[in-house]
């Protein structure tokens, strides 16, 4: 099955300054990258994903890239704020668009 | 839109009762739920899949005589702890996969209730 493996498990870094976050996925058949930001106690919120028909996608301050050869995908969060501060999960689908298998996450933190 | 709720949102019961969550999709029809466990600082275990209709998928390691799962319609479906133990003590998260078909092909996305977090004296 589908493995999915994260990296860094923490980061901080100073408000302004970008922030990069890598995983990476064993099935090539996969097919669906979704972003999950995830603050304490609370539920998982889907920030951007992207498909395998295309290679990067950007929303505001939030991009993502895919490199389907190389089997890995990144976060990549530039501008940083504190309210950026959370564990951030990525996830591939597998067996094309069926169940997701989450990264190990990464807990953002951002320093004023 | 795509908005998920989860009841109860936390829930604290004895040894050996058993404990109901529900996951309902407010504003759209999930044909597919997915119930997942999160133990503090780690990530969400896939631990069934749910279509209506139909009987849930469970994943490997997962006892599905000890966590029922019922979707009896679009918009609902529960999960059941049978004979909760400590061990089970866990936050328990519902997702509902809404079907969106945008001109390019066929796509779908996850959105995740609230989450229910059970604790088991």
């Amino acid at each position: 099955g589908e493995n999915v493996e994260q990296h860094p498990s923490t980061l901080s870094v100073q408000e302004g300054d970008s922030a990069v976050i890598k995983c990476t996925y064993s099935d090539s058949a996969s097919n669906y990258f979704p972003w999950y930001k995830q603050e304490l106690g609370k539920r998982p919120q889907l920030i951007i994903d992207i498909r395998s028909n295309v290679g990067e996608k950007k929303d505001q301050r939030i991009a993502v890239t895919l490199n389907k050869t190389a089997k890995h995908f990144s976060l990549h969060i530039t501008e940083t704020q504190p309210e950026d501060s959370a564990v951030y999960f990525c996830a591939a689908s597998e067996g094309g668009f069926q169940k997701l298998v989450f990264g190990t996450g990464t807990r953002l933190l951002v320093s004023p | 839109g795509a908005v998920v709720s989860q009841h109860p949102s936390w829930v604290i019961c004895k040894s050996g009762t058993s404990v109901k969550i529900e996951c309902r999709s407010l504003d759209f029809q999930a044909t597919t739920m997915f119930w997942y466990r999160q133990f503090p600082k780690q990530s969400l275990m896939l631990m069934a899949t749910s279509n209506e209709g139909s009987k849930a998928t469970y994943e490997q390691g997962v006892e599905k005589d000890k966590f029922l799962i019922n979707h009896a319609s679009l918009t609902l479906s529960t999960l059941t702890v049978t004979s909760a133990h400590p061990e089970d003590s866990s936050f328990y998260i519902c997702s509902a996969r809404t079907y969106v078909q945008p001109l390019a092909g066929d796509q779908e996305t996850q959105y995740f209730g609230p989450g229910t977090r059970l604790l088991v004296l």
